[in-house]
């Protein structure tokens, strides 16, 4: 079974400041696949990151990157310099080898920057 | 062009009506989804199409009909919905339907109400 966590309750953020969005995920899967997306008010789900079970490096895409440590099974999120525009529901998801091609999302981290 | 369109945005009807819904990306992404979203939940998955082929079926019933015309194009048939379907339709697109590194590329999704 996989199973991804995402505790935090609401966040305020203050515009330009960095935040950390935590992910904890369970699966007894060696090959999986770590993934962020972002929803804003609107609906669509935006995908931002994607991290590897090998990867050696912590991805990161612009103001995105991912904190990966495997040993702790945590994929936290880090948005650098927060925007406005940041405001959304982030959804910490995995896909497993075994997981029969399905996209298990956590219950979401909602953010609010505030200026 | 990472973009998958969905029609229409927004879906009012009857608990005796048929509507459907539509969703298209020109990619060449040979895997496409249909999930449903609650307010403050993550999507859950309805219906996996791999080169044009029904692979899953989350066991959802039968007044929910997909259809995958051809390669780009994916449709939600709806009839005889009940209110607790109200939902946001998200569809969303992968390369292949397997695989850990598979991106899904989710649409802007058609919020549905059902009176």
């Amino acid at each position: 079974a996989q199973k991804i966590t995402q505790t935090q309750p609401g966040m305020f953020v203050q515009e330009k400041e960095a935040v950390t969005l935590d992910c904890t995920y369970d699966t007894s899967d060696q090959s999986y696949g770590l993934f962020w997306y972002k929803q804003p008010s609107s609906g669509e789900m935006i995908f931002l990151i994607y991290q590897g079970s090998y990867d050696e490096q912590n991805a990161t895409e612009g103001r995105y990157s991912l904190n990966f440590q495997k040993a702790r099974k945590s994929a936290n999120l880090v948005i650098s310099a927060s925007q406005l525009g940041d405001s959304a529901m982030y959804f910490c998801a995995m896909r497993t080898f075994y997981g029969n091609n399905r996209l298990a999302f956590g219950k979401g981290n909602q953010v609010v920057v505030i200026p | 062009d990472t973009e998958v369109t969905q029609t229409p945005k927004h879906l009012v009807m009857g608990m005796t009506n048929k509507k459907s819904l539509k969703c298209e990306q020109h990619m060449g992404h040979r895997a496409m989804y249909w999930y449903k979203q609650k307010a403050k939940k993550p999507p859950e998955l309805m219906f996996v199409y791999s080169y044009e082929k029904l692979s899953i079926n989350e066991s959802v019933p039968s007044r929910f009909s997909p259809e995958c015309p051809n390669s780009s194009l994916l449709n939600l048939h709806l009839h005889a919905l009940q209110p607790e379907d109200s939902a946001l339709y998200l569809c969303a697109s992968s390369q292949e339907v397997s695989g850990i590194q598979e991106t899904q590329y989710f649409g802007p999704g058609t919020r549905l109400l059902v009176l």
